[in-house]
């Protein structure tokens, strides 16, 4: 079955303990992305990668890293989870048709999300 | 800069009504339309996918458009049930991009029986 699977769906964790939520794709997707859900403010991008090796900020990277080693995985590093990283998180990979400068999409899938408490 | 904006917020009907979810967004300038579905808590699920050259997609009871240069697309679910109770996101896909979706903050929808 085609899918993205995120690893833990919850986790609550104290402030300043280094964590890591992975994300794993099996459909040889180039690009993967992580995003943060919140109340009010919807769905924002944290950060992106077109291939391997290839990763950037998107909106909101403040307080995270990613790497992108294997084009299937794509984790999220916390390195000092603070409370206001208390989020439901979603990892997405998507096919890219590279154009020009940037890429073109062909539709996303997204994993189950992982509720992130941080106290 | 993009912005996409999804009315109504909220919407309850009577189980077997057809209705319309609405989306607007501000650039024209875009590559594809996806619609999803959230359950309370969960993923998202991909319901709907329009590239910018189509002017529309069906699946099942769901029926999206989209008319670029006016920037609206519409859900219509047909003879809704209990289980299509969820929250519908719409989102696009810039051209030339990142490919970075922007999302509508959502409709959440609920079917009584």
């Amino acid at each position: 079955e085609a899918q993205v699977t995120q690893n833990p769906r919850y986790l609550i964790t104290v402030t300043g303990k280094k964590l890591t939520v992975t994300c794993s794709q099996n459909m040889n997707h180039e690009y993967m992305s992580w995003y943060r859900q919140d109340p009010g403010l919807g769905l924002r991008q944290i950060y992106y990668s077109m291939n391997v090796e290839v990763t950037d900020k998107g909106d909101v990277p403040e307080g995270y890293k990613v790497s992108r080693k294997e084009k299937r995985n794509f984790p999220l590093i916390l390195e000092s989870p603070s409370p206001n990283q208390t989020s439901l998180y979603f990892c997405a990979s998507s096919h890219l048709k590279k154009s020009g400068t940037g890429g073109m999409n062909y539709g996303y899938t997204f994993g189950s999300g992982t509720r992130l408490t941080v106290v | 800069k993009q912005e996409v904006t999804q009315i109504p917020a909220a919407l309850s009907v009577p189980e077997g009504e057809n209705l319309v979810l609405n989306c607007s967004f501000t650039d024209s300038a875009i590559y594809n339309l996806q619609w999803f579905r959230q359950d309370p808590g969960k993923g998202l699920t991909s319901l709907l996918l329009i590239q910018s050259s189509q002017r529309e997609q069906t699946s099942g009871r769901l029926n999206a458009s989209l008319d670029k240069s006016s920037g609206r697309s519409t859900l219509y679910i047909a003879a809704s049930q209990p289980g299509d109770s969820a929250t519908y996101l719409c989102a696009v896909s810039r051209s030339g991009n990142t490919g970075k979706l922007i999302f509508g903050q959502g409709t959440t929808l609920q079917v009584k029986p």
